[in-house]
Order: C-alpha cells, then structure tokens, then sequence
C-alpha cells in the first residue's frame, strides 16, 4: 500500500513569496491533516479535512496560509506572502477518519526555507 | 487541557545500550489515546504503537518496549540492545475526546536518539 506522497521535498524562497505544497493520502482514507514543525519541536496541526471539508482550522494563519482539498483526494496548502518564520517542515498525515483513535499516518515533508 | 511532556532533549548511548524515553501526559478525559512515532533523519514519522487509556498491559514488539502507567500519567518507551539505525527523535502524542473530538494530536517536543557504534 503506498504511503503519503508529498512534494516538493525541499522548497528555498524569500520572504513575501508564495509557495504551495501538494499532498496525496494514503488510498481510501478520509481525513487529511496539514502539520507545521518547527525546528526542534513536535508538530503543531494547522489544518485538518474529512473528505473535503474543513473541520479544524482553528491554528491555521489565515491571513496568510490558505488549504483545499477540492476532490476529498489530494490537498494543497499555500503560504502567501510566505515570513521568515514559517521556515519549517511541513507535514501531511491521513487517517481512516476522524477520532481520536485513528492513527494518523504521516508523509516525508517539505522543508521549507524563507530568506 | 491536553499536554504532552518530554523531558529528555538527547540521549545518547553506545551500541547495545538499553536507552529509556520518558512520557508524561496531561488530560482532563477519561478516554484518551497515546501514541508513539520516530522520526528519522529523513523526516518522515513513523507509527510504533497505539495505546487506549482502558487498556494498562505493557507492550512489547521485538526490541521495543512500553510501559503505560495511569497512576503517575506516563506512557515510557524502551529500547532494548539498541542499533545505530535507532538512531532518531522520538515523539509522545496524546488525543482525547474532551478538547477535540476530532482526533487531533498534542506531541510532544521529541527526544533525540543518538546511538554510536
């Protein structure tokens, strides 16, 4: 079964660019997560889906960062105009569905850098 | 509120060491879940295990080894003989049902590995 695909892996721009970052699920699964990891900390969750709605975006800067996930499949999540401080890992996890006993299952990340 | 403490920054050990990784967790539910998951230099998090809170047996799967205990909230993870391909940060989560029913997951900020040969 494959896993959560992410791309791109590594993303270097300067500060008030955007970039946009893509994420397919692992196959069937209805919930889809977008986490932010800050360089020596756990990941902090900025958006979460089922299917195609959102149902936490509660940590989400939305003056900034913005998330679709038009088909309930893949996602995207953008950063205009990205800040030196969301230099980080960003992550995709997806999970069967919603509730605290799913376990999530993550992808590899992007690693973005702001200069 | 949910809370995930990992005291431990780094550990290091030499091959074969058996290493400790300390978990202590705060939440408010009597329902809860906690997890565990490695992440390797590569960047990817990997899932080790899955714990409820109703259930309090101790795990072991090959050369790893949980100790959940609900009198002092923690939920310890043993590595035994360790391996240089141990080597990672290990990160605690908890999800529950009182702050979000949703499943989102509080992590804690992870515990270096550094395993030499």
């Amino acid at each position: 079964e494959a896993g959560v695909a992410q791309s791109p892996r590594y993303k270097i721009i300067e500060k008030r660019q955007s970039v946009a970052f893509w994420c397919n699920p692992i196959s069937g699964h209805a919930t889809l997560y977008w986490y932010q990891q800050i360089l020596g900390q756990g990941p902090k969750l900025l958006i979460q889906f089922q299917n195609n709605g959102v149902v936490d975006d509660s940590q989400l800067p939305k003056d900034r960062f913005s998330a679709e996930r038009l088909k309930g499949v893949d996602s995207t999540l953008k950063i205009q105009p990205a800040k030196l401080e969301d230099s980080a890992v960003y992550l995709c996890a997806s999970s069967g569905t919603s509730g605290a006993q799913e376990t999530q299952y993550f992808g590899p990340g992007t690693r973005l850098l702001v200069l | 509120a949910q809370k995930v403490t990992q005291a431990q920054t780094e550990i290091s050990v030499v091959e074969k060491e058996d290493v400790t990784l300390d978990c202590v967790y705060e939440t408010r539910d009597t329902t809860y879940y906690l997890f565990w998951y490695k992440q390797p230099p590569s960047g990817e998090l990997v899932f080790l295990i899955r714990r409820n809170s109703f259930d309090e047996q101790n795990e072991i799967s090959g050369r790893y080894s949980w100790n959940f205990q609900k009198s002092t909230s923690s939920f310890n993870f043993t590595i035994t003989a360790s391996q240089v391909v141990d080597s990672a940060v290990y990160f605690c989560a908890l999800s529950d049902l009182t702050t979000d029913s949703w499943g989102k997951l509080q992590f804690g900020a992870g515990t270096q590995v550094v395993v030499t040969p």
